[in-house]
């Protein structure tokens, strides 16, 4: 069984620019989760999809961040412009159905973001 | 709020000697707890879960988990550990006052020795 995909895996940009990350989860998989990772800190979630309907974006900085899934798939994280506390590991994960965390999610491999 | 501390930033042990990573929470209602494992420059991978009965859960690699309801824990154990069980361990709790997600601790960095 394939794994979660995400691309790319390293990105450096300046401050103000703007970058997007893309997560392919896994076959089947009706959740989709982006968690942000800072260093030294454990993942924190920053938008739960549900096929194609947002369950949760809370914890998303919505001036600057953005997130879609088309067709109940695939899915891009977007942010614009960055700021440099954007610095982060940015994981995608995925789970079999709505009520997704009473099962475990599978993890992407993360794309590790730098600002400077 | 639900959440869960990992008190240990680090743990040290020997090849060979039994490991514990501590975990405690704070939920309201059943909590529903999991352990994950994260190598360097790769996702988390799911290592076990506690839903509800038995309180000593098996995961994967040989680990396990004791879920203790009156001391509020949920430690991982493994019996004999291994310098490939280096890495970043973090314990989590689903979120049911929200919509269902995952809350981690900040995670206890694994050092085994040979």
């Amino acid at each position: 069984e394939a794994g979660v995909a995400q691309s790319p895996r390293y990105k450096i940009i300046e401050k103000r620019q703007s970058v997007a990350f893309w997560c392919n989860p896994i076959s089947g998989h009706a959740t989709l989760y982006w968690y942000q990772q800072i260093l030294g800190q454990g993942p924190k979630l920053l938008i739960q999809f549900q096929n194609n309907g947002v369950v949760d974006d809370s914890q998303l900085p919505k001036d600057r961040f953005s997130a879609e899934r088309l067709k109940g798939v695939d899915s891009t994280l977007k942010i614009q412009p960055a700021k440099l506390e954007d610095s982060a590991v940015y994981l995608c994960a995925s789970s079999w159905d709505g009520l997704a965390t009473i099962y475990e999610q599978y993890f992407g491999p993360g794309t590790r973001l730098t600002v400077t | 709020a639900q959440s869960v501390a990992q008190p240990e930033d680090q743990v040290n042990v020997a090849e060979g000697n039994p490991l514990t990573v501590k975990c405690t929470y704070s939920v309201s209602g059943n909590p529903y707890l999991f352990w994950y494992v994260q190598y360097p420059n790769r996702g988390l991978q799911f290592l076990l879960k506690y839903i509800t009965g038995d309180n000593l859960v098996k995961g994967s690699y040989g680990f396990e988990a004791e879920f203790n309801k009156s001391q509020t824990s949920f430690h991982l154990k493994k019996p004999s550990a291994l310098v490939s069980d280096s890495a970043l361990y973090f314990c989590a709790v689903r979120d049911i006052s929200n919509t269902d997600k995952l809350i981690f601790g900040t995670g206890t960095r694994l050092q085994v020795f040979p």
